[in-house]
């Protein structure tokens, strides 16, 4: 089983919600990812969370959130959003956030339109 | 500064043609990898090449790893319209940098295969 499940599917929500993205893998991985990807571009890095600790914050704006509850689960809260926040937003997990050749698995992605 | 510089960035072929992608870097890396991604969903992996030199097949597409580890390419014979996509390059573990857990993606090659 590779996958990663990701909820939900579309997102549409105003300026003043709060919200949260759900991703889960049962691949027994101990490295987990949120990248942000905009409309015919590479993915961009949010954060990496080994072994259930934050490693990597790419200097996210405090709106996002990760959480990481447990090694199958990532949350990312969403509070007080901007339009240009819409995106496509992905879950990754490997086997390792390690220096070498562990791959990455992504899941479909949520799409997510702030009005 | 873009680390791996992916091309060409936009390709319009007929069904049955031949087609190679390429990545470049000034940079070495412990590996490779190659996705696939539809609109609306998520990267799918194709292959990781951690080798230098190393080939790998699969059916119609071909991936190379330069000796050196800091170039790739992919090569798709007989292109089909089911082809169609995004195809990203992502290089692991910059060797010297401090890249930890993080992967460098080329800016993709949006592939359009006409029937």
């Amino acid at each position: 089983d590779t996958e990663v499940t990701q909820t939900p599917k579309h997102l549409v929500m105003g300026m003043t919600n709060k919200k949260s993205l759900k991703c889960e893998q049962h691949m027994g991985h101990r490295a987990m990812y949120w990248y942000k990807q905009k409309a015919k571009k590479p993915p961009e890095l949010m954060f990496v969370y080994s072994y259930e600790k934050l490693s990597i914050n790419e200097s996210v704006p405090s709106r996002f959130s990760p959480e990481c509850p447990n090694s199958s689960l990532l949350n990312l809260h969403l509070h007080a959003l901007q339009p240009e926040d819409s995106a496509l937003y992905l879950c990754a997990s490997s086997r390792l956030a390690g220096f070498g050749s562990d791959e990455q698995f992504f899941g479909p992605g949520t799409r997510l339109t702030v009005l | 500064t873009q680390l791996l510089e992916q091309s060409p960035q936009f390709l319009s072929i007929q069904e049955g043609e031949n087609l190679t992608v390429y990545c470049n870097s000034s940079s070495v890396f412990s590996s490779l990898q190659w996705y696939r991604q539809e609109p609306g969903e998520g990267p799918v992996l194709l292959v990781t090449v951690v080798t230098g030199g190393e080939v790998k097949k699969l059916k119609r597409l071909t991936f190379q790893f330069g000796d050196a580890r800091k170039d790739s390419s992919l090569h798709i014979t007989a292109a089909q319209p089911g082809d169609t996509g995004l195809y990203l390059c992502a290089g692991a573990g910059i060797i010297g940098g401090t890249s930890y857990g993080k992967l460098t993606f080329g800016q993709g090659t949006i592939l359009t295969v006409h029937p």
